[in-house]
């Protein structure tokens, strides 16, 4: 079965602190995303990656930033917390070549709340 | 830019209902379409997917028709039950563009 595990489900961090996501992916998938989800906003892009060390913002970057140093993983960073970025951040990848298709695959999310 | 639109929520109905969440679009070329489900502390998973012009997506008694002339993909299921409530998303994709657009979500509660 396709497998995306966030390390946490549920964060309480202090503004200002710096702030890791882990997302690891057991299917082998190039492109990997993070994504946070907002009432009323539904899910917007945060960065993607479509290979190890590659990456690209999304629709809304600004305060984030994204590492993937194995292909299995990618992490979101939080350099400096603060109370807007409460939110639930979800992961999710997918291999590429899938024609038009584009399904993802996510994970079960991290509910993150800052102080 | 690529937008989805959907009606906005929450939509209570009784088991046994009908359901339609309608959902509309705005994108350069023929996206691929999705409704993805979230329940109630999970992540999304793939609940359709149509590809093309006139595809019909079904799963689990849920049925979306592509309309390139209406640019609708709206999702129907003849009788809902208290498992199917859930956060519905409308989501596309376009060629170019490796992630998905996402709806605002629609909030299912059914009823016994």
């Amino acid at each position: 079965d396709v497998k995306v595990t966030q390390s946490s489900r549920y964060l309480v961090k202090r503004t200002g602190e710096k702030v890791f996501l882990e997302c690891v992916q057991d299917m082998d998938h190039e492109n990997m995303f993070w994504y946070r989800q907002d009432p009323g906003l539904g899910l917007r892009l945060i960065y993607f990656s479509y290979d190890v060390k590659m990456k690209e913002k999304g629709d809304i970057p600004e305060g984030y930033s994204v590492s993937r140093e194995k292909k299995e993983r990618f992490s979101l960073i939080l350099e400096s917390a603060s109370t807007n970025q409460t939110s639930m951040y979800l992961c999710a990848s997918s291999p590429p070549g899938q024609g038009t298709t584009g399904e993802l695959f996510f994970g079960e999310g991290s509910r993150l709340t800052v102080l | 830019g690529n937008s989805v639109t959907q009606m906005e929520g929450p939509v209570t109905l009784s088991e046994e209902a009908f359901l339609t969440i309608n959902c509309t679009y705005t994108a350069t070329g023929y996206p691929s379409l999705f409704w993805y489900v979230q329940y109630p502390g999970e992540g999304l998973q793939l609940l359709l997917k149509a590809t093309k012009a006139d595809d019909k997506g079904s799963n689990k008694g849920f049925e979306a028709t592509y309309r390139k002339e209406t640019t609708s993909f709206h999702l129907e299921k003849g009788s809902v039950q208290v498992s199917d409530s859930a956060v519905y998303f409308c989501a596309l994709k376009v060629s170019y563009r490796r992630a998905l657009t996402f709806g605002s979500g629609t909030r299912l509660q059914v009823q016994p």
